[in-house]
């Protein structure tokens, strides 16, 4: 069946820093990929998706690109903010639409 | 934006007894909702798929007799925790389908004492 292998946190990082989550799926077929985050208290908020291969999702100074020869899809900031702590959660989807199937998902801190 | 309402955000209720956890679609219809369960520091796991006007399809290892899920109109979907137990306290999500992918709930933590 379907999986996702997210990188385990919890990931403490300092503001301005530069920040990688790795990302590993396993599918059947050519899934769509997704990042949510969730905020404390709140439900979860899609942050970027890809479709496709060699596509690359971006919001919010995130990025992640869909790389179907490494089945990964790791996301990316530049330099990050106090206000980008929150869980982040990898994912994917068989067709747009249907079901997701979740990583683990990764704590993140970002300490001023 | 689409927006889903999820109630109650928290809810502590007596071993043995029943919970209903509503979700709504603010301003658009969802035909399909899905619910997550999520242990702490595990991830989502996908309980159930429901869809309007038909039963809901389970995952593998949920008790749809325990869990039942209604989903009566385009805009709610109920999730009951019936004869709820301790192990049964967890952070329960949905998620609705919208027209660009899914849009979640707020999410309930239950708590069985």
């Amino acid at each position: 069946g379907d999986s996702v292998t997210q990188m385990e946190g919890p990931v403490t990082l300092s503001e301005e820093a530069f920040l990688t989550i790795n990302c590993t799926y396993t599918a059947t077929g050519y899934p769509s990929l997704f990042w949510y985050v969730q905020y404390p208290g709140e439900g979860l908020q899609l942050l970027l998706k890809a479709t496709k291969a060699d596509d690359k999702g971006s919001n919010k100074g995130f990025e992640a690109t869909y790389r179907k020869e490494t089945t990964s899809f790791h996301l990316e900031k530049g330099s990050v903010q106090v206000s980008d702590s929150a869980v982040y959660f990898c994912a994917l989807s068989e067709s747009l639409g249907e079901k997701l199937t979740f990583g683990t998902g990764t704590r993140l801190t970002i300490i001023p | 934006g689409a927006v889903v309402s999820q109630h109650p955000s928290r809810v502590i209720c007596k071993s043995g007894t029943s919970v209903k956890i509503e979700c709504r679609s603010l301003d658009f219809q969802a035909t399909t909702m899905f619910w997550y369960r999520q242990f702490p520091k595990q991830s989502l796991m996908l309980m159930a798929t429901s869809n309007e006007g038909s039963k809901a399809t389970y995952e593998q290892g949920v008790e749809k007799d325990k869990f039942l899920i209604n989903h009566a109109s385009l805009t709610l979907s109920t999730l009951t925790v019936t004869s709820a137990h301790p192990e049964d306290s967890s952070f329960y999500i949905c998620s609705a389908r919208d027209r660009v992918g899914y849009t979640f709930g707020s999410g309930t933590r239950l708590t069985v004492v």
